[in-house]
């Protein structure tokens, strides 16, 4: 089992739709959790943090968090194709400052 | 600078040479973190340093590969007698403060293949 799980997609959504990601994570003492977005080709961009649960909202994006599930998601609202692009899930476990990715959902907005 | 400053952005080596690939952190960021991401992959973990103290190397998959920060600032992530399953991109990235907390910023990162 890794530790930190996504589905790879592609996850196609309508333009104005919103967007579900999920994330499962393996390690319960897992205590901070990031949201990437990557275009091809470019470097991963930080978009949403989360450490406790319950819902955190920026923007059109929101986090949440389930700790007793070990599982955490990210909500795009009124998707845009600019959207489009591989979204990771990383999870600080323990005390390590590393973090563990997942492999990424690559999310797809149709015109 | 504004971000996370990595060269070359690409580099290009024959199977056995060595190379050197560069990260400047962002400025007063402590921790320094090292990634390899291949291709279809998420970022694989490599090695973290806090301030110019290694901390983690646990992520480094040979003797081959070396990192280091002696100042604080920049690092250089040095892989010895390259091998084709090198073929990657390293990313790196920074982050305010050290612990489990601190976001992590990354560079563009350096695409490496090894012919």
């Amino acid at each position: 089992q890794k530790e930190v799980e996504q589905n790879s997609g592609p996850l196609s959504v309508p333009e104005g739709a919103i967007a579900s990601l999920n994330c499962t994570y393996s390690d319960r003492v897992s205590q901070s959790f990031f949201w990437y977005r990557q275009y091809s080709g470019k470097s991963p961009e930080l978009i949403m943090s989360i450490y406790s649960n319950g819902d955190k909202e920026d923007g059109r994006f929101t986090a949440q968090l389930n700790k007793a599930s070990q599982y955490v998601s990210l909500l795009i609202r009124d998707s845009q194709p600019s959207d489009s692009a591989t979204y990771l899930c990383a999870v600080n476990q323990g005390t390590a400052s590393k973090l563990t990715f997942g492999t990424g959902t690559r999310l797809q907005v149709t015109l | 600078g504004a971000g996370v400053s990595q060269s070359p952005r690409y580099k290009v080596a024959k199977r056995g040479q060595d190379v050197a690939l560069r990260c400047d952190p962002i400025s007063g960021h402590v921790s320094l973190f090292w990634y390899q991401q291949a291709l279809g992959q998420g970022p694989e973990f490599l090695t973290y340093f806090q301030n110019e103290a290694q901390l983690d190397k646990s992520g480094l998959p040979s003797d081959r590969f070396f990192a280091e920060r002696p100042e604080g600032s920049v690092s250089t992530l040095k892989i010895q007698r390259t091998q084709q399953e090198d073929s990657a991109v390293y990313l790196c990235a920074s982050s305010l403060a050290g612990g489990t907390s601190g976001s992590q910023h990354f560079g563009d990162g350096t695409r490496l293949s090894i012919l």
